[in-house]
């Protein structure tokens, strides 16, 4: 079983549409949860941090649940702009940060 | 703030040719420091880490190595690239953000072994 897990996609939704990633992550003593962005053949970005008590952040909220090591992003009224590839990442204390494959997202006019 | 400066940009080399890629970090110090590689389609893979000048720890067996010659400098190589040292290589350093240490990346050199 992989550390980090997440549905490849890629998702094609429409302008406007809200979309939903899902990932889960294997080890239960896991410390710190994050989503990132990465652009076609740039670096990854932090995009935010995922709280147990779930965050928000404009169109985008995370939610962790820690019982399930299951984290999840939501994208609420999609834009153009937000086509990329989603990373679920989880560091699992001292330098152990794992990285999801990640999940392509294509937003279409 | 934090920048990560690496090169070269972009590389295209030969199979059983050497490789040398630089990472310099400004802004911080004595920042724990890491390679990562992104191969295409892939996830990121951590290659090396290191906590100070000198010190490497390598999380996977590979003909790559690292080396750490200044506290801001973090050098990855190696004697004979093989087809499948292809892919997109960033160097990262813990960055706070929040109660959190994010991994920052660098612009990343993207090697292509022909």
């Amino acid at each position: 079983r992989k550390e980090v897990e997440q549905d490849p996609g890629p998702f094609n939704v429409p302008e406007g549409a809200t979309v939903a990633f899902n990932c889960t992550y294997s080890n239960s003593a896991s410390q710190s949860f994050f989503w990132y962005r990465q652009d076609c053949r740039k670096e990854p970005k932090l995009l935010m941090s995922v709280y147990s008590s779930g965050n928000e952040d404009g169109r985008f909220t995370a939610q962790l649940n820690r019982a399930s090591q299951y984290i999840s992003l939501l994208i609420r009224d999609s834009k153009l702009s937000d086509s990329a590839t989603y990373l679920c990442v989880v560091n699992t204390g001292g330098f152990k940060t794992i990285f999801g494959a990640g999940t392509r997202l294509f937003v279409k006019a | 703030s934090q920048t990560i400066h690496q090169w070269p940009a972009t590389l295209v080399q030969p199979v059983g040719s050497p490789l040398s890629l630089e990472c310099t970090v400004e802004g911080t110090s004595n920042p724990n420091l890491y390679w990562y590689r992104q191969a295409a389609g892939r996830g990121l893979q951590l290659l090396f880490y290191s906590v100070g000048i000198g010190q490497i720890s390598s999380e996977v067996p590979q003909n790559l190595s690292a080396s750490r010659p200044q506290d801001r400098q973090f050098i990855l190589s190696s004697k004979k690239l093989l087809l499948s040292d292809s892919g997109f290589y960033l160097c990262a350093c813990p960055r706070k953000s929040g109660t959190d240490n994010e991994q920052f990346f660098g612009p990343g050199t993207r090697l292509t072994v022909l």
